[in-house]
């Protein structure tokens, strides 16, 4: 089993909609969450963390922490096409002291116009 | 906040040539930071981590005597590809965090072509 998983996609959504985007991780102890932006050719960009159980709201964006299921979401309301990247979910385990993130591999997101 | 800068963005080389990356964090100080390596469509590949005053420590596969990581302030780390090779083009990425369970912040990366 993966320690961080996500469909890779790709996710296509029209304008204007709410993209969902999941992941899942495998070590229950884990304390910090985080969710990257990757455009084609560009590093990762962080766009939201959390680390309580609940939703958390930036602008358009909301994470969603579930600790008992071990699930980590993202929705992204109001969908543009400049949205469409790879996201990257990213989980801090604690046999790494906290130092150390672990990646998924990313799910590819398309907003149709 | 959190800036973190890379350069160059870019290289061009002749193969045999060693190639330097620097990597600062602008507006904080790092404890820990990362070298990544990305190749065309595949996912982020960690290739050391470092911390400052000590030796980075590599993943399994990458060869240290190949890949020299330098972090010698809490604001700068440096990875120095020897000897490069047309195989070790890439898209190269650091990244840096001020302590446990903070985010990573990512440079903008380098793109290393050997020909």
């Amino acid at each position: 089993q993966k320690e961080v998983e996500q469909n890779s996609g790709p996710l296509s959504v029209p304008e204007g909609a709410i993209a969902s985007l999941n992941c899942t991780y495998s070590d229950r102890g884990s304390q910090s969450f985080f969710w990257y932006r990757q455009y084609s050719g560009k590093s990762p960009e962080l766009i939201m963390f959390i680390y309580s159980n609940g939703d958390k709201e930036d602008g358009r964006f909301t994470a969603q922490l579930n600790k008992a299921s071990q699930y980590v979401s993202l929705l992204i309301r109001d969908s543009q096409p400049s949205d469409s990247a790879t996201y990257l979910c990213a989980v801090n385990p604690p046999y790494t002291g906290g130092f150390k993130t672990i990646f998924g591999a990313g799910t590819r997101l398309f907003v149709k116009a | 906040g959190a800036v973190v800068s890379q350069h160059p963005s870019w290289v061009i080389c002749k193969s045999g040539t060693s190639v330097k990356i620097e990597c600062r964090s602008l507006d904080f100080q790092a404890t820990t930071m990362f070298w990544y390596r990305q190749f065309p469509k595949q996912s982020l590949m960690l290739m050391a981590t470092s911390n400052e005053g000590s030796k980075a420590t590599y993943e399994q596969g990458v060869e240290k005597d190949k890949f020299l990581i330098n972090h010698a302030s809490l604001t700068l780390s440096t990875l120095t590809v020897t000897s490069a090779h047309p195989e070790d083009s890439s898209f190269y990425i650091c990244s840096a965090k001020q302590g446990s369970n903070q985010p990573q912040h990512f440079g903008d990366g380098t793109r290393l072509s050997i020909l």
